[in-house]
């Protein structure tokens, strides 16, 4: 099945610094790539996806990027806030068969940006 | 996200019962998930289901079961055989067949007395 790794487990940045945060993943056939942002006890919401038959996305402060052929994607946050502090979880969907999808965590990477 | 429902907020469970889980949504969406979020894990899926009456057991379904008699529908029990319930319990919905967003309900944190 599906292995999602993602890096760093924590992030620590000065406000108005840029994040990123990397994700490989092992099947091929995924395509595609959401990502959700978790703050404390509340539950996950997407904050931008991307399918394989883009490269990279944008929205605001927010983008993301896919390399299909090394198989990881990226997201990056820009001029970081406080309130961009948080959980936030790659996940890769693939095709399980019977036409249905399953999505694949990585572990989460806890972003703390410091005012 | 505001139209999956999940209750009770919090549940606790003595040895040896069973607890059910309740997830409600009124996206009209056909598809239907359980996932279990432990601190510093990702989230793993128990079990999905694409359609009334179906459904297919996910990374680590045992200990639990489901049902989905109804599309708005999707509760989930948790059995006596499951050792170690103590969790976040997300409940998750999206348009079946298509790779489209899993919109989260507000979850049910289980603990065990």
């Amino acid at each position: 099945g599906e292995n999602v790794e993602q890096h760093p487990s924590t992030l620590s940045v000065q406000e108005g610094d840029s994040a990123v945060i990397k994700c490989t993943y092992s099947d091929s056939a995924s395509n595609y790539f959401p990502w959700y942002k978790q703050e404390l006890g509340k539950r996950p919401q997407l904050i931008i996806d991307i399918r394989s038959n883009v490269g990279e996305k944008k929205d605001q402060r927010i983008a993301v990027t896919l390399n299909k052929t090394a198989k990881h994607f990226s997201l990056h946050i820009t001029e970081t806030q406080p309130e961009d502090s948080a959980v936030y979880f790659c996940a890769a969907s693939g095709l399980k068969g019977a036409g249905s999808y399953q999505l694949t965590f990585g572990k989460g990477t806890k972003l703390s940006v410091i005012p | 996200d505001g139209g999956i429902t999940q209750s009770p907020k919090y549940l606790f469970r003595k040895e040896g019962q069973n607890v059910t889980l309740s997830c409600e949504q009124n996206l009209n969406h056909d598809a239907m998930y359980w996932y279990r979020q432990d601190p510093g894990q990702g989230l793993r899926l128990i079990y999905y289901s694409q359609i009334v009456n179906d459904f297919q057991k996910g990374d680590i379904a045992e200990g639990y079961s489901v049902s989905r008699e109804k599309k708005e529908s999707f509760p989930l029990t948790v059995t006596s055989a499951q050792k170690n319930p103590t969790a976040f319990y997300l409940c998750a919905s999206s348009i079946a067949g298509t790779q489209e967003t899993q919109y989260f309900g507000p979850g049910t944190r289980l603990l065990v007395l």
